[in-house]
């Protein structure tokens, strides 16, 4: 019954490394978002999942950016060969079906790459 | 692509004060949504707005969706230590219906 969960909280890397980022949506919600939040900016969007359907990665910035949803549910962030332009915030946001609009948010991952 | 130009980007006031805020756009929404974010945490939904012209208030906060479906404002009423944090509008746009568009945010900062 809880909120959306993202795990790590924080992740500090090195340049160069491959990181995942993990998001567990609210239970039944059909839509996943991954958004990106650089300091004191606002959210900008990265990859959204609905059911079954191809995701939409209009937003990934590069290719060393991926996104897989297992099972409907769970789903990881991949950042291939991390940059230092890369640190921010990683948040998800997960919505039931049609209802992408209210759009619920779990607490971020804050990633740094040293 | 679609825009939200938020404003003001930063506001400080006495506890106490009323607080306004606006998103405008040269596009058209089909929703706009107000977040807050305190820090460490991520974006909570505050108010929803479905309909142009639409008035909806939660508690001290009012916010409406401008007629020409290209506008918001949100007010906080008397405001608290606790309604520090960042507000983000967001608008749900005609194209591309799942994905929202964020403002950059108004950080407030209130002095007791």
């Amino acid at each position: 019954g809880a909120g959306v969960s993202q795990s790590p909280s924080n992740k500090v890397t090195e340049k160069g490394k491959d990181v995942e980022l993990r998001c567990d949506p609210i239970s039944g919600h059909t839509a996943l978002y991954w958004y990106r939040q650089s300091l004191g900016q606002g959210l900008e969007f990265l990859i959204y999942f609905q059911g079954n359907s191809a995701p939409d990665k209009s937003g990934l910035p590069s290719d060393r950016f991926s996104a897989e949803r297992t099972g409907g549910s769970v789903s990881t962030l991949t950042i291939q060969r991390t940059q230092q332009e890369d640190s921010a915030v990683y948040l998800c946001a997960s919505s039931l079906d049609r209802a992408g609009y209210e759009q619920f948010f779990g607490p971020g991952t804050r990633l740094t790459v040293l | 692509g679609q825009q939200l130009n938020q404003n003001p980007q930063s506001m400080f006031i006495q506890e106490g004060e009323d607080v306004s805020m606006n998103c405008t756009s040269s596009s058209i929404f089909n929703t706009w949504l107000w977040y807050k974010q305190d820090p460490g945490e991520g974006p909570v939904l505050l108010i929803a707005l479905y309909k142009a012209g639409e008035l909806t208030s939660n508690g001290r906060l009012t916010a409406q969706f401008g007629i020409t479906r290209k506008d918001s404002f949100l007010n906080i009423s008397a405001s608290i230590p606790s309604d520090v944090g960042i507000y983000f509008c967001a608008g749900q746009p005609l194209q591309g219906a799942q994905k929202l568009v964020f403002g950059q945010g108004t950080r407030l900062t209130i002095n007791p």
